[in-house]
């Protein structure tokens, strides 16, 4: 089974610091890995993706993310933290599908940034 | 283009009864998916359409849950009788390539089951 974890329920940053939000994951074969952001009241917009390639995958509004195969991890950062970033980052993952398989994408708790003026 | 739509956005209910929930995917997304987020938990998987066919449902609760999408264009997800453990916000998404696609998201319809 595949999973998702998001340590952190709330991430609090000042404005103009970098941020970080992190996630975990664990599957059975080469992932995908997706961030997902919601704004109040919103449905989720998707940020970025890794599917292979380049560690660092840049994505909307500034925002980066690291895949480390080692430590399966797929880290959420911004250099410099903006108020208008304050809202919910989901971190998604799903197996690399084989010729004619499916996995289903699986989603994370959630992690509330909150960035402070 | 137009983005996913769903209807309603918020539901109140009282147990027993019965509600239908509408998804309109982007135009185009053969694929169709319904999620869940139970308040502070994380959104977990329904089920997904790849047209009209059901191509996994194993998140489907139990059978008080009925999923359709006739036609191949918008879905309906009924809950009948409800409950109160089905309270939530049921999110819908389509995309075009099942494969390495991101998910493109509704706004969520509430449903309160008092």
């Amino acid at each position: 089974a595949q999973s998702v974890a998001q340590p952190e329920d709330q991430v609090n940053v000042a404005e103009g610091n970098p941020l970080t939000v992190k996630c975990t994951y664990s599957v059975s074969g080469n992932p995908y890995l997706f961030w997902y952001v919601q704004y109040p009241n919103r449905g989720l917009q998707f940020l970025l993706k890794y599917i292979t390639g380049d560690n660092l995958v840049k994505g909307s509004y500034g925002f980066e993310a690291e895949f480390n195969k080692s430590q399966t991890s797929f880290h959420l950062k911004k250099p410099s933290a903006l108020v208008s970033d304050s809202a919910l980052y989901f971190c998604a993952v799903r197996v690399a599908p084989r010729a004619g398989g499916y996995q289903k994408v699986t989603f994370g708790i959630g992690t509330k940034l909150q960035v402070i003026p | 283009e137009a983005g996913v739509t769903q209807f309603p956005s918020h539901s109140v209910i009282e147990k027993g009864q019965t509600v239908t929930l509408r998804c309109d995917p982007i135009s185009g997304h053969d694929n169709l998916y319904w999620y869940r987020r139970v308040m502070g938990k994380e959104i977990k998987f329904l089920l997904h359409f790849v047209k009209e066919s059901k191509q996994d449902e194993s998140g489907m609760p139990n059978n008080r849950f009925l999923a359709e999408r006739t036609g191949g264009t918008y879905s309906t997800l009924k809950v009948q009788p409800a409950e109160l453990e089905d309270s939530g916000v049921y999110f819908c998404a389509s995309s075009r390539d099942r494969a390495v696609g991101e998910l493109f998201f509704g706004e969520g319809s509430r449903l309160t089951v008092l």
